[in-house]
């Protein structure tokens, strides 16, 4: 089955700075790849997804990249600010497979 | 309506208690899911739904029982519940079973339960 690994587990950025988070994947069939941001005691929200027919998917200061022939993607975050602090998940899934997802990464911005 | 409702917000219950957890969602949405999540860890796969049918039951326990009334309602049964199920419930919806661009996952605000 797909196993999915996140690092680092713990980001602290200062407010400005840019956040990088790399997720590995095993299953070479996964072809959708989801990041979840979740705020503390709420719902994880999607908050940016790529396909496996795309290299980059950019929606305002988030992007994601994949790298489909090493199985990684990232998620890069600029010009951080206090509210991007969460704890934010990578998932690998597939049409009729079920998101894997990794084990998640807390993201700190210092003001 | 493009959100997941799960109601209660908040549960707390004995160990000899049986109670429901209900999720409900009116987009069209043919697969849902329950998810149980601990503190600091990602969320858990429990059961999957297509078409209203159970597809995955990742080995839970049988004090867990999923149902599906219809296509827009799923519930979580619970009794005999142990400390160690204390946990957010989350459900989710997607538009098919798995996961592709434009077929992502809808999460619930999940039921934080608590189990004494």
């Amino acid at each position: 089955g797909e196993n999915v690994e996140q690092h680092p587990s713990t980001l602290s950025v200062q407010e400005g700075d840019s956040a990088v988070i790399k997720c590995t994947y095993s299953d070479s069939a996964s072809n959708y790849f989801p990041w979840y941001k979740q705020e503390l005691g709420k719902r994880p929200q999607l908050i940016i997804d790529i396909r496996s027919n795309v290299g980059e998917k950019k929606d305002q200061r988030i992007a994601v990249t994949l790298n489909k022939t090493a199985k990684h993607f990232s998620l890069h975050i600029t010009e951080t600010q206090p509210e991007d602090s969460a704890v934010y998940f990578c998932a690998a899934g597939g049409l009729g497979q079920n998101f894997v997802f990794g084990p998640g990464t807390r993201l700190s911005v210092l003001p | 309506d493009t959100e997941v409702t799960q109601t209660p917000k908040h549960l707390v219950m004995g160990m000899t208690n049986k109670k429901s957890l209900k999720c409900e969602q009116h987009m069209g949405h043919r697969a849902m899911y329950w998810y149980k999540q601990k503190a600091k860890k990602p969320p858990e796969l429990m059961f999957v739904y297509s078409y209203e049918k159970l597809s995955i039951n990742e080995s839970v326990p049988s004090r867990f029982s999923p149902e599906c009334p219809n296509s827009s309602l799923l519930n979580l049964h619970l009794h005999a519940l142990q400390p160690e199920d204390s946990a957010l419930y989350l459900c989710a919806s997607s538009q098919v079973q798995g996961g592709n661009s434009n077929y992502g996952y809808t999460f619930g605000s999940g039921t934080r339960l608590t189990v004494v």
